[in-house]
């Protein structure tokens, strides 16, 4: 069954810490692996990554795809409050299914 | 430009009721897609639509159904409302789905079943 695992299930930290959120996935046919940030709202766009080792950045955000080892990352360094949120990973297979996880919760103290 | 737009935003019905929820994508958009989600299960694909044509469904029972106009508005129906049913369903449009996987969400709407 294919499956997507996202870890720690939920993370403390102050501002200016940087923090490392995981997903590992098991998914026959992987297209693509995506991550989002979710507010209390609906969930927010942050990358696509298809390809093995080329890290994808976006201001302090960053995220890297390991098709071998079947996982990514997502960086963010110098947090901000503004960044409490849950993150989602997902993957795509080419059937245009998608597999998402449940989700990291981080939460940045002041 | 108007984001993905999603009606009703709450919703509350009985068991065995049956429900329709609309979302109109941006414009130019021409595919949509439907999730679920819930604390439990956390988001679910149920389905994607692409010019009028369903183009793949989750794994979800014969219950839930949609369709896609003309114009890119998509409905989703749920059939013999259960308890489980309710969730958050969420809208996401794409340009199309072979070129740009950016799924741009609608604010969801809230069914609850009682």
């Amino acid at each position: 069954e294919d499956k997507v695992v996202q870890s720690p299930l939920s993370l403390v930290v102050h501002e200016g810490d940087t923090v490392t959120l995981n997903c590992s996935y098991e998914v026959t046919n992987f297209r693509s692996l995506l991550w989002y940030k979710q507010e209390k709202k609906a969930p927010t766009f942050l990358f696509m990554l298809t390809s093995s080792g080329i890290e994808k950045k976006s201001g302090r955000l960053s995220s890297i795809l390991d098709k071998k080892e079947l996982f990514s990352i997502l960086n963010i360094t110098a947090t901000q409050t503004g960044d409490s949120a849950v993150y989602l990973c997902a993957v795509q297979d080419t059937g245009n299914q998608f597999y998402f996880g449940t989700g990291t919760s981080l939460t940045v103290i002041p | 430009k108007a984001g993905v737009t999603q009606t009703p935003r709450y919703l509350i019905k009985t068991r065995g009721q049956q429900v329709t929820l609309s979302c109109s994508p941006i414009s130019g958009h021409r595919s949509v897609s439907w999730y679920q989600q819930t604390p439990g299960q956390g988001l679910q694909f149920l389905f994607e639509y692409f010019s009028e044509t369903q183009r793949n469904k989750g794994n979800f029972p014969g219950r839930f159904s949609g369709r896609q106009f003309s114009n890119s508005r998509s409905e989703m129906n749920v059939s013999t409302l259960e308890l489980g049913d309710s969730a958050l369903y969420l809208c996401a449009s794409s340009l199309a789905p072979a070129e740009s996987y950016e799924q741009y969400f609608g604010p969801g709407t809230r069914l609850t079943v009682t």
